[in-house]
């Protein structure tokens, strides 16, 4: 079976400061990553995604992420944080043996602070 | 461009109401979902359909109803029999894969709040 460990409920920066936000999966095998962000009371939008071609990923708004096997971890970094960046972070994996789900992270609040 | 429309908005439900939350896509996937949202506890799956006219229980569909007669649409029943419904749904859709490496795309929610 699979799941995501998200590390840290809350993660406060100051503006121009590195993000880096904590995503670990349990898997036998390599799965499929993504990160999503959600902005109050909207959806969530896809920020990247990792599908076994390079292991560092970029997406949008300056995110990257980066396929740690070794590590079991695919953590969400972005080098200056901008205020525009306050919002809740979920990462989620799927996979050949995941039946029907995804599995989401309980998620990751992101404050910026000025 | 294609998408996904959720309506309401904003909804509310009087005690011993059933209401129904609207989710429709243009983007010619095959499989949808529906998900609730508490704070502090993600995302939490209640039912998901891979193909019109069939869809499955996911982990907490006790007091919800859905039906999949069209491919594009897939309407959320909150019945009066869900003891704490106020919560924010999201509905969701993607590509037919059983791997899922394809993602998901998300609609804009409906926040249900019970008065």
């Amino acid at each position: 079976a699979q799941s995501v460990t998200q590390l840290g409920s809350h993660v406060s920066v100051s503006e121009g400061a590195l993000v880096l936000l904590r995503c670990n999966y349990s898997s036998s095998v390599p799965p499929y990553l993504f990160w999503y962000v959600q902005y109050p009371n909207q959806g969530l939008q896809l920020l990247l995604k990792y599908t076994s071609a390079a292991t560092l990923v970029k997406g949008i708004n300056g995110f990257e992420a980066e396929f740690k096997k070794s590590e079991t971890s695919f953590h969400l970094t972005k080098p200056s944080a901008h205020m525009s960046d306050a919002a809740e972070y979920f990462c989620a994996v799927s996979g050949t043996n995941t039946g029907n789900q995804f599995y989401f992270g309980t998620g990751t609040s992101l404050t910026v602070i000025p | 461009d294609g998408g996904i429309t959720q309506s309401p908005k904003y909804l509310f439900r009087k005690e011993g109401q059933n209401v129904t939350l609207s989710c429709e896509q243009n983007l010619n996937h095959d499989a949808m979902y529906w998900y609730r949202q508490d704070p502090g506890q993600g995302l939490r799956l209640i039912y998901y359909s891979q193909i019109v006219n069939d869809f499955q229980k996911g982990d907490i569909a006790e007091g919800y109803s859905v039906s999949r007669e069209k491919k594009e649409s897939f309407p959320l029943t909150v019945t009066s029999a869900q003891k704490n419904p106020t919560a924010f749904y999201l509905c969701a859709s993607s590509i037919r894969d059983y791997s899922h490496r394809y993602g998901y795309t998300f609609g804009s929610g409906t926040r249900l709040t019970v008065v």
